[in-house]
């Protein structure tokens, strides 16, 4: 079975600084996609990544794919209040795989 | 454009109870998926249909089932409902199995 993992779980920032959010799997796969969920809310689609190389960016995230070492990572440049989320990526097997999210606060 | 959407968004069962959920994928998506989610994790795989036939079934007992309609409308079903149902039951569209997934609003299961 397919293994999402993501680090870190939770995470505090102050507003204005950057970070990454880190997403791992364990089999291959080219597809991988990025959803932002507020508390109580669904599953927002933020970026679809289809290729080894691909960067995608929409505001203040960017996302990026490396399938030869099976990493994705989110990054967030100078933080907003607004970004306060859980962000999970989800691998495509079979089925996607979800992995367990990270809590981000964004501090003012 | 209507999105997904599933009905009813909130929901409290009792016990041993049983529990129909259901979703209307976005016009011309023919897959629905549905996944749970429990309080402070990722969401977990539970089916996939597409054509109307089941193409994907996650590791969750024989009481959960599904079934797609002519109009590509799904249902959920849960039977014997236990504490550990309780969770956000998203359904997901998408043109076809393996592209880019919509999510619906979800629908709150309490059990009691």
């Amino acid at each position: 079975e397919l293994k999402v993992e993501q680090n870190p779980l939770f995470l505090s920032m102050q507003e204005g600084k950057n970070y990454t959010i880190y997403c791992n799997y364990s089999t291959t796969s080219d597809r991988l996609y990025w959803y932002r969920q507020d508390p109580g809310k669904s599953l927002e689609s933020l970026f679809v990544l289809l290729s080894n190389g691909a960067v995608k960016q929409e505001g203040r995230l960017m996302a990026s794919l490396d399938t030869k070492a099976r990493l994705s990572t989110l990054h967030i440049t100078a933080a907003v209040h607004d970004l306060s989320a859980t962000y999970f990526c989800a691998v495509e097997g079979n089925q996607f795989y979800f992995g367990t999210g990270t809590s981000l606060t964004v501090i003012p | 454009d209507a999105g997904v959407t599933q009905s009813p968004t909130h929901l409290i069962k009792t016990r041993g109870q049983q529990v129909t959920l259901r979703c209307s994928p976005i016009s011309g998506h023919k897959s629905v998926s549905w996944y749970q989610q429990v309080l402070g994790q990722g969401p977990q795989f539970i089916f996939q249909y597409y054509e109307k036939e089941e193409r994907g079934r996650g590791n969750f007992p024989d009481r959960f089932s599904a079934r797609q309609f002519p109009n590509y409308s799904s249902e959920l079903n849960v039977n014997a409902l236990l504490l550990g149902d309780s969770a956000l039951y998203l359904c997901a569209s998408s043109l076809y199995g393996a592209t880019e997934a919509f999510f619906g609003q979800g629908t709150r299961l309490t059990v009691v």
